[in-house]
């Protein structure tokens, strides 16, 4: 069965420094989408992406991230300089397309900055 | 700025009964998904509705979206060890925007 898959699993960081997370979501979807969760919180809406562009994106999604396809496989978050309070699950999943509401999600990349 | 409620958020019950969690909300969404997540790893689809007064049902699992389309609530039947987890309720608003509950944490015991 199709499944979106992320790397790295775990990745620490110092504070300040850029990390890209990867994602590989499942062939022929359209929709791609970023979440965070917090350790004990909520999972958190960051951005969704489709044609190739952002289509929607949180209060949380700041300058300090961006997104990209860089091909047809991959789809990557960027967090430039990160900080302490960026330290969280970051989940990402994706959507066959319109009319078809099942969002799959990845097995998540921890990301710890000290 | 669209909220989800989700009641109880800790839930602890014997292998065998019945329980319902609820989530809510004051906004409409055009449609609701279900997740169950384990600790470590990515929420899990259940289901996905979309009518007002839908009811689907997935093996013991009975879940229902509001009239309104601005709750629902999901009904395990004979409940099982292995229904232990986090149940994540998200509401699709009309964007592309999933806003998810903070999550109703069911623990059964043997």
């Amino acid at each position: 069965e199709p499944e979106v898959t992320q790397t790295p699993s775990h990745q620490v960081t110092q504070m300040g420094q850029e990390v890209i997370l990867r994602c590989v979501p499942i062939s022929n979807h359209l929709y791609f989408y970023w979440y965070r969760q917090i350790l004990g919180q909520k999972v958190e809406f960051l951005v969704s992406f489709y044609n190739n562009e952002i289509s929607e994106k949180s209060e949380i999604f700041d300058d300090q991230f961006s997104v990209e396809r860089p091909d047809g496989s991959n789809f990557t978050l960027k967090i430039r300089s990160t900080k302490l309070e960026d330290s969280a699950m970051y989940f990402c999943a994706s959507r066959a397309g319109k009319g078809r509401l099942e969002q799959y999600f990845g097995p998540g990349t921890r990301l710890t900055v000290t | 700025t669209q909220l989800l409620e989700q009641s109880p958020q800790f839930l602890s019950i014997q292998e065998g009964e019945n329980l319902t969690v609820y989530c809510n909300s004051s906004s409409v969404f055009s449609s609701l998904q279900w997740y169950r997540q384990e600790p470590g790893e990515g929420p899990v689809l259940l289901v996905t509705v979309v009518t007002g007064g839908e009811v689907k049902k997935l093996k013991r699992l009975t879940f229902q979206f509001g009239d309104a389309r601005k709750d629902s609530s999901l009904h395990i039947t004979a409940a099982q060890p292995g229904d232990t987890g986090l149940y994540l309720c998200a509401g699709a608003g009309y964007g592309q925007n999933f806003v998810f509950g903070p999550g109703t944490r069911l623990s059964v015991l043997p």
